[in-house]
């Protein structure tokens, strides 16, 4: 089973329509992590968790919030989903604890669709 | 602010080598390396951290100059399966992993 899943995998909504994402981890890492992809942007970070406590805004936050609901789980919600959200969505996980030296181990990928 | 990967795609045949090359104009606390092919999720390559030390993949290489606030990675020898968008990352926060990302650079190793 892969160690960091993401539901669904695809999806289309349309405009105004408020939308979850999901990530869960089995590595049992502290820190995780959501990015977007769009083609020629690269990743960009939209928030990262440290702990369940600990919630952090990333560059690109505007129209996104997050859930940390336990260590293992952590949600994007779209409030009012627009065009400009369709993108590759990507969660990722780290262990945290050695001062910068974790690698992110990142989930297969939302591709969301706003129409 | 987002790394400058150069260049912005390459393509080589088996065997030959490539340098891709990421640049910052703020002061790094590390450079990471991450590989993602057509499809799939990124997967780690390499972390290269201030004074000197690396955590990653045996047989890709990578350097970073801390007072140019550069990095470049080495691939040798390419095969096949090198092909893929290479995504190098910064983090400025001292160890917090706050990775900034760049925008890419696209490999193609053609027979």
């Amino acid at each position: 089973d892969a160690d960091v899943t993401q539901t669904p995998r695809n999806r289309i909504t349309k405009t105004g329509k408020r939308i979850m994402l999901e990530c869960s981890q089995t590595k049992g890492h502290d820190r995780m992590y959501w990015y977007r992809q769009d083609p020629g942007l690269g990743l960009r970070l939209i928030y990262y968790s440290f702990d369940v406590k600990d919630i952090n805004k990333g560059e690109i936050s505007d129209g996104y919030s997050v859930s940390r609901q336990a260590q293992a789980k952590f949600s994007l919600s779209l409030e009012s989903a627009i065009p400009n959200q369709t993108a590759l969505y990507f969660c990722a996980t780290s262990a945290g604890g050695s001062w910068g030296r974790d690698e992110q181990y990142f989930g297969p990928g939302t591709r969301l669709t706003v129409t | 602010q987002q790394p400058v990967q150069s260049p912005q795609a390459v393509i080589l045949r088996e065997g030959e080598d490539a340098v891709i090359n990421c640049s910052s104009s703020k002061a790094l606390y590390s450079v990471h390396w991450y590989r993602q092919k057509h499809g799939e999720a990124p997967v780690f390559l390499m972390i290269l951290l201030k004074g000197g030390e690396q955590k990653g993949h045996e047989k890709i290489s990578a350097s970073f100059n801390e007072k140019k606030q550069q990095s470049s990675l080495y691939l040798t020898a390419s095969q096949l399966s090198y092909s893929g968008t290479y995504f190098c990352g910064t983090d400025r926060s001292g160890g917090y992993q706050k990775v900034t990302f760049g925008t890419g650079t696209k490999l193609q190793v053609i027979p």
